[in-house]
């Protein structure tokens, strides 16, 4: 069974500062994909990784694929209060199963 | 291009009634996902349909769920006998065919209330 870990699962930070939050999994996966939700809404696609190392960047997000396509993290610089939302990843497994992580809830306070 | 859309956004059943949630998938999106998320928790996979097939419903409830994703319409979600543990939101998401390097894209959700 596949699984995807989360870290930290809370965060309460100031506006302005810098944040990191963490996906792990002991599975390979052909894509990984990170979503931000918000309270009563769907999870909104923010980014897809495919490429082992690979690195986007979203404005003031980015989003790195570990080499070894097993973990994931989300860099954000200098948060703002519409940055507060549940972030999920997700890993796809080679075929049309995708794992969710439990989520990192961000709360960034003005 | 519309996205993915659900409806209703909110329902509310009485223990015993049926519930039955719809969902119709991007255009030209093919591939059919169903989540449960309980409050501050996150997305539980339930089945995963292609047109006129099940592929995994192995997230399902063995009684009282099921799912068909029809030739023609939408996506519907059948919980029947409702139970107030099926109190929670349920979120559709779909995607193209191509396989891989796939993403899913999500509905609004449909929050189910049992009384």
């Amino acid at each position: 069974t596949q699984l995807l870990e989360q870290s930290p699962q809370f965060l309460s930070i100031q506006e302005g500062e810098n944040l990191t939050v963490y996906c792990n999994s002991s599975s390979v996966f052909s894509s990984l994909q990170w979503y931000r939700q918000e309270p009563g809404e769907g999870p909104v696609l923010l980014v897809t990784v495919v490429t082992g190392g690979e690195v986007k960047k979203l404005k003031r997000l980015t989003f790195q694929f570990g080499d070894a396509r097993k973990d994931s993290s989300l860099h954000i610089t200098a948060a703002q209060p519409g940055d507060t939302g549940l972030y999920l990843c997700a890993g796809n497994d080679y075929g049309q199963n995708f794992v969710f992580g439990p989520g990192t809830r961000l709360s960034v306070l003005p | 291009n519309a996205g993915v859309m659900q409806n209703p956004r909110h329902l509310v059943r009485r223990r015993g009634q049926e519930a039955r949630l719809r969902c119709s998938p991007m255009k030209g999106h093919s591939h059919v996902y169903w989540y449960r998320q309980l409050p501050e928790e996150g997305l539980k996979f339930m089945v995963y349909l292609q047109k006129e097939n099940i592929i995994d419903e192995s997230g399902m409830p063995k009684e009282r769920f099921s799912a068909e994703f029809p030739k023609e319409g939408p996506s519907i979600l059948r919980i029947q006998q409702v139970v107030r543990g099926d109190s929670a939101a349920y979120f559709c998401a779909s995607s193209p065919e191509i396989a891989g390097a796939d993403t899913q894209y999500f509905g609004p959700g449909t929050r189910l209330t049992v009384l």
